[in-house]
This record gives C-alpha cells, structure tokens and sequence, in this order.
C-alpha cells in the first residue's frame, strides 16, 4: 500500500491563501479520488472536498481542490482565509480495496 | 438534511463485544455505501468498513478483519458495526460516514460520533 504524506502544520494571516499539499508515496495520484476532510477542535470531520474537487453543499467556495501529475500530489487551497478555517486537514484517498488517510495537517490562522 | 447519529459505544473488557448503530435520514440511504472510520485519542483518522448500498459487498481495514462486521438494513435506514474480541487499540471515537454515491471510496457527510473504551 501507499502512503500519503501532509505537512504538519501551516499557518497564514486572515484573508491570504494557503495551500496544503498531500503526496502520494507510490503509484499515480491520479489513479483513485483525493477527498480532504477537516475537523476542528472538539468535533467531527466534515469534507471540504471529494472526488478530487468537488464541494459538499454548503461548503464555500474558497475551498478548492486540485491533482497535480508531475509531482504526485494533491492540493487543497483555502482563499480569504477565515479564523473558523484553524482546524486539522486530513486527505484520504484509496487503492486494492483501502482507504488511506494523510496523517493530517494543522492549519493555524493568525 | 442529511442525519447520521451514531450510538451503542461505551465501556468493554479486553475481548467482549460491542454492536454499534448508525441512524441515517435526508438522503436515499439505499443508494449510497457507508462507511465507519475510527479515531484513537490524540491521534488521526483511520478507515475501519465500507459496506456497497444494496449490503452486498464489504470492505475491512486489516487491522479489524475478522473480529468487526458491518452490516444495514435498508428498511429501517440504519448501518452497524458489530465489534468482537475487542482489544485496548480498538479505544477510539466511532464516525459513521456516506458516500456521494454508490462508490464506497469516500465520504462527504460525517455523523458526531460515539466512543468505544476497551480497558480492564
């Protein structure tokens, strides 16, 4: 099986951009859907993005996901970055029958 | 709006059991595939069981095969997860998710979760 490599942390100010990155260890990531989930402290995950870029209803459109070949990752970018946006971004993606999960990345908003 | 509330955790002695439920509404729950995804205190997410939206198939982390099976029951809108031989690692907050659609490879809604402890 793969592995799928975030950041541990990162951080920005209100109202910037950030992306997060997620790197698949082996084999091509575009080979199964990338879904990112985020959870902020005390609550349960929520997805921001599936199938690689596709939003749940409700979720903003500041949120955006993306697939990049070249270097065998994914990316989730935040625009307009909020303080409700701090939380933990965890991406998850599948192959032979499992999902794996990233092992998260803490975004602090400062 | 999609619902899904998760109940039946609590405390277990190494090696009993647990059946965990999982009440789905808002959403055609035939038609999509549910997932239960685990998380141990302080720690990530991890994948535990998919089930295909008719039951027919199902899919298990490793690291549960053979002792958890889940299960649904379509007319009632409700997913299991029935845990055996429960170990000290099983020790997690239980979140039971659904699928977009049919495909069990991920997830968009979440439910709040219940909490299994398994300690002597």
């Amino acid at each position: 099986n793969f592995m799928l490599t975030q950041p541990h942390s990162v951080s920005e100010s209100p109202g910037e951009t950030i992306t997060i990155s997620c790197t698949r260890s082996s084999g091509n990531i575009a080979s199964n859907f990338v879904q990112w989930y985020q959870q902020r402290p005390g609550s349960s995950p929520t997805t921001v993005i599936y199938e690689d870029h596709q939003r749940p209803s409700g979720v903003p459109d500041r949120f955006s996901g993306s697939i990049d070949s070249s270097s065998n990752s994914a990316s989730l970018t935040i625009s307009g970055l909020k303080t409700e946006d701090e939380a933990q971004y965890y991406c998850q993606s599948y192959d032979s029958g499992n999902w794996v999960f990233g092992g998260g990345t803490k975004l602090t908003v400062l | 709006e999609v619902q899904l509330l998760e109940f039946g955790g609590g405390f277990v002695q190494p090696g009993g059991s647990l059946r965990l439920s999982c009440a789905a509404s808002g959403f055609s729950f035939s038609s999509c595939a549910m997932t239960w995804v685990r998380q141990a205190p302080g720690k990530g997410l991890e994948w535990v069981s998919s089930i295909s939206g008719d039951g027919g198939t199902t899919y298990y982390a490793d690291s549960v095969k053979g002792r958890f099976t889940i299960s649904r029951d379509s007319s009632k809108n409700m997913l299991y997860l029935q845990m055996n031989s429960l170990r000290a690692d099983d020790t997690a907050i239980y979140y039971c998710a659904k699928a977009p659609s049919g495909s069990h490879r991920s997830v968009d809604y979440w439910g709040q979760g219940t909490l299994v402890t398994a300690s002597s």
